[in-house]
């Protein structure tokens, strides 16, 4: 059974379009992070919910809006993409709390052309 | 501000050898420290992580790391590298204040020879 996992694996689409990224998990958590990791693998948090509450938003442009219809998913919804938003993208969840360990989906990898 | 660094993007090792991967921290409050590992085409495994207590800690794939407080360091160490080691490994701190918010570091790529 997969812990933590984001349809679709791969994303391929032009610049302007709006696409979506899910991501789900079994593992009963309730926190649930998204991470953009660019060209160059280093890695950034862009949100974190807990308990479908958003706790964590960095300087993510506002195109990005994530949605937590309850706590086992937390969508990515992406509006107008850019050629900079060309990265992977990788879900993420935990229990609450700082000490508690993170456990990553499988990851998205989006091409912009 | 809490941050990471991972003074070195490469280590190399060859097979037996011991192998160290740096990595120092600042941060608000108590650290919370992780070691991931990150192989091609996967998302991030953990390894292992500090909370509180012994200073040694003992984690997966025969990894361990030493926190030092006074040098706010938290190294990742293997007494006998296999060439399967070979991967992308991050250090992430998360304070006890922030929201608890993972601050990851740039990442070391190991490789190990055989």
């Amino acid at each position: 059974d997969t812990a933590v996992s984001q349809t679709p694996k791969y994303l391929v689409t032009q610049m302007g379009n709006d696409k979506s990224i899910k991501c789900e998990q079994n593992l009963g958590h309730d926190t649930m992070y998204w991470y953009k990791q660019d060209s160059k693998k280093f890695l950034k948090i862009m949100f974190s919910y807990n308990n479908k509450e958003l706790i964590i938003n960095e300087t993510v442009p506002n195109r990005f809006s994530p949605k937590s219809p309850d706590k086992a998913h937390l969508n990515l919804h992406i509006n107008s993409l850019e050629l900079g938003d060309s990265a992977v993208y990788f879900c993420a969840s935990s229990h609450a709390g700082p000490q508690e360990t993170q456990y990553f989906g499988p990851g998205t990898r989006l091409l912009v052309l | 501000a809490q941050s990471v660094a991972q003074p070195e993007d490469q280590v190399n090792v060859a097979e037996g050898n011991p192998l160290t991967v740096k990595c120092t921290y600042s941060v608000s409050g108590n650290p919370y420290l992780f070691w991931y590992v990150q192989y091609p085409n996967r998302g991030l495994q953990f390894l292992l992580k500090y909370i509180t207590g012994d200073n040694l800690v003992k984690g997966s794939y025969g990894f361990e790391a030493e926190f030092n407080k006074s040098q706010t360091s938290f190294h990742l160490k293997k007494p006998s590298a296999l060439v399967s080691d070979s991967a992308l490994y991050f250090c992430a701190v998360r304070g006890d204040t922030n929201a608890g918010k993972s601050t990851f570091g740039d990442g070391t790529t190991l490789t190990v020879k055989p």
